[in-house]
């Protein structure tokens, strides 16, 4: 059984450009969340969504948004990025939504740096 | 502002130790907590789950407590191995519907 995929799993981008990353859930799983990782903050959540719903959000800008396909893939974007959005941004599924006692399962990240 | 907090921040020890790594968190209110572990450049892996009505869960050479009323959990690793080496993050999924991480425990086990 595939695990989740995340692509791509490096980007380089300038200031102000807008960027969309990819996650292709294990098959079967319907709750998709994104994460950012960054050196001095951690790992800080971002959404998640399940059936293509947004259920939670966390504190971040509006320039970050996110949706999810009926086939439960999910892209994450950020518009007008900043320097500070270079962080290792990780998403994780599930099989039902989160806080009902299931492991999340994380894909190896998309690292984005921003110059 | 809810928090959740790891010590000690790094640990290295000789290969065979046990070992117990801490995680705190500020709300008693939790729905679960996860103990993750993250190699290098890598995602995370969920190694244990403690529901909210659990005091503990175990796989293989690993425990982990809950104990809700203190705010706290641990992480116990017994006869530590080389490749045991990563990170350990804590998560717990609070009354707010948000997961929250630690800024985890760095271990190195010395062969």
């Amino acid at each position: 059984k595939a695990g989740v995929t995340q692509t791509p799993r490096y980007l380089i981008k300038t200031r102000g450009q807008q960027v969309t990353l990819s996650c292709s859930p294990i098959s079967g799983h319907r709750s998709v969340s994104w994460y950012q990782q960054t050196p001095g903050q951690g790992l800080q959540f971002l959404f998640e969504y399940f059936s293509e719903t947004q259920r939670n959000k966390g504190n971040f800008p509006g320039r970050f948004s996110g949706r999810q396909f009926s086939n439960s893939r999910s892209e994450m974007n950020v518009s007008t990025l900043e320097l500070g959005d270079s962080a290792l941004y990780l998403c994780a599924s599930s099989l039902v939504p989160q806080g009902t006692n299931e492991k999340l399962f994380f894909g190896s990240g998309t690292q984005l740096s921003v110059l | 502002k809810q928090e959740v907090t790891q010590i000690p921040a790094a640990l290295s020890v000789p290969e065979g130790e046990n070992l117990v790594l801490n995680c705190s968190f500020t709300d008693s209110a939790i729905y679960n907590l996860q103990w993750f572990r993250q190699d290098p450049g890598k995602g995370l892996t969920s190694l244990l789950l403690i529901q909210s009505s659990q005091r503990e869960q175990t796989s293989g050479r690993l425990n982990a407590s809950l104990d809700k009323s203190s705010g706290r959990s641990t992480l116990y690793i017994a006869a530590s191995q080389p490749g045991d080496s990563a990170t350990y993050l804590c998560a717990w999924y609070s009354s707010a519907s948000k997961i929250i991480f630690g800024s985890g425990t760095r271990l190195s086990i010395r062969p």
